[in-house]
């Protein structure tokens, strides 16, 4: 089955205690990105990924990092989280740029920074 | 730069009448436009997709949406709902460089008996 897989689906932590969202996608597809969803704010981009090695800022990447060593793999890193990262972190694939494609999305994770 | 409208944050209607949710964008060129739902606990699903063949789109679960650039809008509507359309619904467009799908705010859909 065609999927994009978030792990963990819910973290709770504290301030400060870094922490990673993996995010693996089993279609072959080069394009992966990182959503976080917050409430009245619809989604917004954080990081996205056009191939392997090939990574860049969305609209809302401070605080966060990602890589992309393998092509099915683009894991969410958080080196010092903050209560303002409490939110719905969606990860997205593709076969490619977002014009004609179906953006393929794993279920979530929810994370709360205390 | 792109962005997108939706109006109303909230929309209820009964089992059987008329959906209609509301999307305008803003685009400086040809936009590609996208309707995405998301159920409770769940990611987000492709409902339909305009990419400049038809105006007039259909997507899945009985959705269809239609392209009217006179108006810059993409609004969604189906004849008849169902229970199971209660859900959050998402208009997008992609970003001048493909990059990116920048969307509404996201319009929930309760369904009533």
């Amino acid at each position: 089955e065609a999927q994009v897989t978030q792990n963990p689906r819910y973290l709770i932590t504290v301030t400060g205690k870094k922490l990673t969202v993996t995010c693996s996608q089993n279609m072959n597809h080069e394009y992966m990105s990182w959503y976080r969803q917050d409430p009245g704010l619809g989604l917004r981009q954080i990081y996205y990924s056009m191939n392997v090695e090939v990574t860049d800022k969305g609209d809302v990447p401070e605080g966060y990092k990602v890589s992309r060593k393998e092509k099915r793999n683009f894991p969410l890193i958080l080196e010092s989280p903050s209560p303002n990262q409490t939110s719905l972190y969606f990860c997205a694939s593709s076969s490619g740029r977002q014009m004609n494609t179906e953006a393929f999305f794993g279920q979530g994770t929810r994370l709360t920074v205390v | 730069a792109q962005s997108v409208t939706q109006l109303g944050s909230h929309v209820s209607v009964s089992e059987g009448a008329l959906v209609l949710l509301r999307c305008n964008y803003s685009s400086s060129v040809p936009p590609y436009l996208f309707w995405y739902v998301q159920y409770p606990n769940q990611g987000l699903q492709l409902l339909l997709k305009y990419t400049s063949a038809a105006t007039l789109v259909k997507g899945i679960n009985g959705f269809e949406a239609e392209f009217k650039k006179s108006e810059t809008s993409f609004h969604l509507t189906k004849p008849s709902a169902h229970m199971s359309d209660a859900a959050e619904y998402f208009c997008a467009v992609s970003d001048q460089a493909g990059t990116a799908l920048i969307f509404g705010k996201g319009t929930t859909l309760s369904v009533s008996s």
